[in-house]
């Protein structure tokens, strides 16, 4: 149980367009989906959080309107990265939890922006 | 800024060896410790999620502690077998933070050769 799906796994885009990434819980209800970025040889960093119906709540230097965040049902969120640049590339990696206080992950995306 | 330290950063074990890695954490405001185990290519798998003092919790072959007051907690692979090979995160969780934020330290990846 508490499986949590991403897609794509991987993507390479042109600078200056818009890449999508879904993250799925797929048996259960997420109340709540979090998503993490990491740089190479850094620690998986908070980005933002997002409750379903709601807005997301932002960390700190993350820009809201490069990084879209959608979380329309209890088991889909996604993250939209607009107009995205070199600086943009990266991994991407979502979670989700119901009410308990464990974070279960999906396995995450590589996104390259030439 | 919260700081959560692994170490060792890499780890290289014979099958059949006992390890173990450090995780030190803010001893203030703490709510909780997460570990994962993060097999390349795949989803962070939750391990423990420790919340009191002194609790130490036992999964087959790995166990953890925790020390809330000093702010380190020890995970501990009886019996490495090459399955084991993985990185495995910390996550220190305090007071205060947003829904449960995760703030997670580098990792420590091990290596067990058969």
């Amino acid at each position: 149980g508490a499986v949590v799906s991403q897609h794509p796994s991987r993507v390479i885009c042109k600078s200056g367009t818009s890449v999508k990434i879904e993250c799925r819980s797929l048996d259960f209800q997420a109340t709540t989906m979090f998503w993490y970025r990491q740089f190479p040889k850094k620690s998986l960093m908070l980005m933002a959080t997002s409750n379903e119906g709601s807005k997301a709540t932002y960390e700190q230097g993350v820009e809201k309107d490069k990084f879209l965040i959608n979380h329309a049902s209890l088991t889909l969120s996604t993250l939209t990265v607009t107009s995205a640049h070199p600086e943009d590339s990266s991994f991407y990696i979502c979670s989700a939890k119901t009410g308990a206080d464990t974070q279960y992950f999906g396995p995450g995306t590589r996104l390259t922006v030439l | 800024i919260l700081n959560v330290e692994q170490s060792p950063q890499s780890l290289h074990v014979q099958e059949g060896d006992s390890t173990n890695f450090t995780c030190s954490f803010p001893s203030s405001n703490f709510y909780a410790l997460h570990w994962y185990r993060w097999e390349t290519a795949k989803s962070p798998e939750a391990l423990f999620v420790m919340t009191l003092n002194g609790d130490e919790k036992k999964k087959g072959r790995i166990s953890a502690t925790l020390n809330t007051k000093e702010g380190y907690s020890y995970l501990y692979i009886k019996g490495s077998q090459p399955e084991d090979s993985a990185t495995y995160l910390c996550a220190f969780v305090g007071y205060g933070g947003s829904q449960g934020n995760l703030i997670f330290g580098k990792g420590t990846k091990l290596s067990v050769k058969p």
